[in-house]
C-alpha cells in the first residue's frame, strides 16, 4: 500500500527566514498530494493542494512542487511568520489519503 | 453552514465500556473516514466508506467498528475500549477522489481517555 515520508520532524526558523518541509511517497499511481496545517488544539486545514499533472503551484508566501520521476513533493513558505507555526501534514491520495507523519514548525519573532 | 460535526469533545471513560463517536457532515459527500492522531505518528486512518453501506480497513482498525447506513453520519465504536484507544480522533469527508480538488474536511476532534 501507499506509503508517505515526511522530513524533518521538527523545524525551528527565525521569522522572515523560508521553510522547507520533504515529502515521498511510493505510490506512483498516487494524483493528488494536498498539505494540511493544524494549529493547537485545532483541527487540520487544507492549505495547498497539487495534482500530478502539474509541477509547482504558488499561493502568496506558499508553494507547493512535484517531482513525481522521484516520487517527493515539497512545501515551501517563504518570509515566515510567528503565525505559521503549527504543525503541517502532507499527504498522498490513490483510493484513499495517506498521511505523513506531520512537521512541527516553530517560527521564533 | 459546510461543516463536519463529532460528538462528544471529550470522553473519559474506562476500560471495557462501550462507546459511540458521532460524525456527521452536511456536504453530500461520499467519502468519510476516522484517523486517530498520536504524537509522533502523524494522523494514522482507522476506516473509511466510499459510500452508504460501504466501509473499508484503514491502517489501525483492530478493536473499532464503523457503520455507514445514512451517506451524512459514520458512527465510531469502541466495543470494549483499552487504554491504548487513549488518542485525539477526527472524523473527515469529502468527495471522491475523482474530482480535480479533493479537500478533506475535518471534525473538531474528540479527545478520548480510557482508564
Amino acid at each position: 500500500g501507499e506509503n508517505v515520508e515526511q522530513h524533518p520532524s521538527t523545524l525551528s526558523v527565525q521569522e522572515g527566514d523560508s521553510a522547507v518541509i520533504k515529502c515521498t511517497y511510493s505510490d506512483s499511481a498516487s494524483n493528488y498530494f494536498p498539505w494540511y496545517k493544524q494549529e493547537l488544539g485545532k483541527r487540520p486545514q487544507l492549505i495547498i493542494d497539487i495534482r500530478s499533472n502539474v509541477g509547482e503551484k504558488k499561493d502568496q508566501r506558499i508553494a507547493v512542487t512535484l517531482n513525481k520521476t522521484a516520487k517527493h513533493f515539497s512545501l515551501h513558505i517563504t518570509e515566515t511568520q510567528p503565525e505559521d507555526s503549527a504543525v503541517y501534514f502532507c499527504a498522498a491520495l490513490r483510493f484513499k489519503l495517506i498521511f505523513g507523519t506531520g512537521t512541527r514548525l516553530q517560527v521564533f519573532p | 453552514e459546510a461543516q463536519v460535526t463529532q460528538n462528544p469533545r471529550y470522553l473519559i471513560t474506562v476500560t471495557g465500556k462501550k462507546l459511540t463517536v458521532t460524525c456527521s457532515q452536511n456536504m453530500n459527500h461520499e467519502y468519510m473516514s476516522w484517523y486517530r492522531q498520536d504524537p509522533g505518528l502523524g494522523l494514522r486512518q482507522i476506516y473509511y466508506s466510499m459510500n452508504v453501506e460501504v466501509t473499508d480497513k484503514g491502517d489501525v482498525p483492530e478493536g473499532y467498528k464503523v457503520s455507514r447506513k445514512e451517506k451524512r453520519n459514520f458512527p465510531l465504536i469502541l466495543e470494549s475500549p483499552s487504554p491504548n484507544q487513549t488518542s485525539l480522533y477526527f472524523c473527515a469527508s469529502s468527495f471522491v477522489a475523482a474530482r480535480p480538488r479533493n479537500e478533506q474536511f475535518f471534525g473538531p476532534g474528540t479527545r478520548l481517555t480510557v482508564l
